[in-house]
Formats: C-alpha cells, sequence, structure tokens
C-alpha cells in the first residue's frame, strides 16, 4: 500500500518556466511533509518542508503548499534552471513515527535550456 | 565539513555470500536509518537507531542485520543476498528534534551475483 504517491514519473520544462511537482498521500496521521533532491550517484538531499499547520512554505525559489483536505501537496520551482534537472522525492511523516519518513517513488524533472 | 559517508559506494557480492555495507557520520546525530532503493521504486527504511536503541520494520527480512558500535559508525550486514537483494542501500542520519530533516549518504549500490 503506497502511502505517499507521486503519480508523475517524470516532468520536463525549459528553462525559467514554473515546474510543479505533485505529490499524494492517503495517511491523514501524517503531521510533516518534506521534499529532497536526488542527483545521480548522490544521495538525496533535503530541500524544503511543511508542517501540517501551515498550507504555504517558501524558500526562494521553491514553494510547497499543502492542502490537507485533499491530502495533496506540490512543491513549485520558480524560474526553473537547469541545475535543477534531478529526482525529487516526496516524503511524509506521522505524529507516531519518530522520524520515520515515507518516501514517494520520485518524480525526474528535466529543465532544458 | 560534516557529513554522511558510506562505503563501499559499489559493491558486488555473489549469492548466499555475506556482505557488510558500512556509514560513517560526522554530524554528531543521535539517529541513523537504513533504507534500500529499488529501482524506479521509494526508499524503503529497514530500520533505524536511536542512540544504541534498535529498531525494526516489521517488513525488514530476517536476512538483514544492523549493528551500531557507537554515534559515529552504522553498518548493515546481509547474511545471505539473495538477487532480490541487489539494490542501493542509503544511510541517513538526523537530530532528535521532530521536523529535523534526515541526512543522507551517497549509497552504496549492491550487486548480487
Amino acid at each position: 500500500d503506497q502511502q505517499v504517491k507521486q503519480n508523475s514519473p517524470s516532468l520536463s520544462v525549459q528553462e525559467g518556466r514554473i515546474s510543479i511537482l505533485n505529490c499524494d498521500y492517503t495517511n491523514s496521521m501524517f503531521d510533516y511533509f518534506l521534499w529532497y533532491k536526488k542527483y545521480p550517484a548522490e544521495g538525496p538531499t533535503f530541500l524544503i518542508s511543511i508542517s501540517s499547520i501551515k498550507d504555504k512554505n517558501e524558500d526562494g525559489r521553491f514553494t510547497v503548499f499543502l492542502n490537507k483536505s485533499a491530502k495533496h501537496l506540490s512543491l513549485h520551482i520558480v524560474p526553473s534552471q537547469p541545475g535543477d534537472s534531478a529526482v525529487y522525492f516526496c516524503a511524509a511523516s506521522a505524529q507516531t513515527g519518530f522520524q520515520k519518513l515515507v518516501f514517494g517513488t520520485g518524480t525526474r524533472l528535466l529543465v532544458s535550456p | 565539513d560534516a557529513m554522511v559517508i558510506q562505503n563501499p559506494r559499489y559493491q558486488v557480492t555473489q549469492f548466499g555470500k555475506p556482505v557488510t555495507l558500512s556509514c560513517s557520520q560526522t554530524l554528531n546525530h543521535n539517529v541513523m536509518y537504513w533504507y534500500q532503493q529499488k529501482s524506479s521504486q521509494a526508499p524503503k527504511l529497514l530500520f533505524h537507531y536511536y542512540d544504541k536503541d534498535f529498531n525494526n520494520e516489521a517488513d525488514t527480512p530476517d536476512n538483514f542485520q544492523s549493528r551500531r558500535p557507537n554515534t559515529s559508525f552504522c553498518f548493515l550486514d546481509i547474511r545471505s543476498p539473495g538477487l532480490g537483494d541487489a539494490a542501493m542501500y542509503l544511510c541517513a542520519t538526523s537530530g532528535l528534534v521532530k521536523g529535523n530533516e534526515q541526512f543522507f549518504g551517497p549509497g552504496t549500490r549492491l550487486t548480487v551475483l
């Protein structure tokens, strides 16, 4: 049972445009959500997070939106840059699970010049 | 730089031959995690240590064991690797505060012949 789903395996955008990566979850106990970025031959690196008490968190070009009623979150990258090309993983943790993260399968983003 | 180091980066073993993967950290984090990631799948938590307290995921096969001799080091032992154990193995660390992100190593890619 996949509790965190990233239904788009890949996304292509042009440099300078907006990238929107989506993530859905099924477990209503999840209260903290994170996005990780992964380049080939490297481990995932933390990008941005959001607590369930918020609906938006912004950090530079990256903004995460949370819609609790829809159990949906999205990562917006504006403007997209070629260096953003990577695999993006959505992850979630629950109140009762100490730091336990449940990951989605990832979305490969390709930003072309 | 503070970091998470995994050795080796690539490991080839034979079917049934025990193998040990290594992880070390300079972040002085209390919690260390081992994940298994197969191609195009989400990273899957195998177990984690909270200091010396070992926590096994319910669906982690008995074939997988772990040791944490001190704060800095953690080992993943696969007693009798099968072909299905070929994967990327990721080590991660985190602090104790809820919401602290996990820091990942670059991973060890295990091939089973």
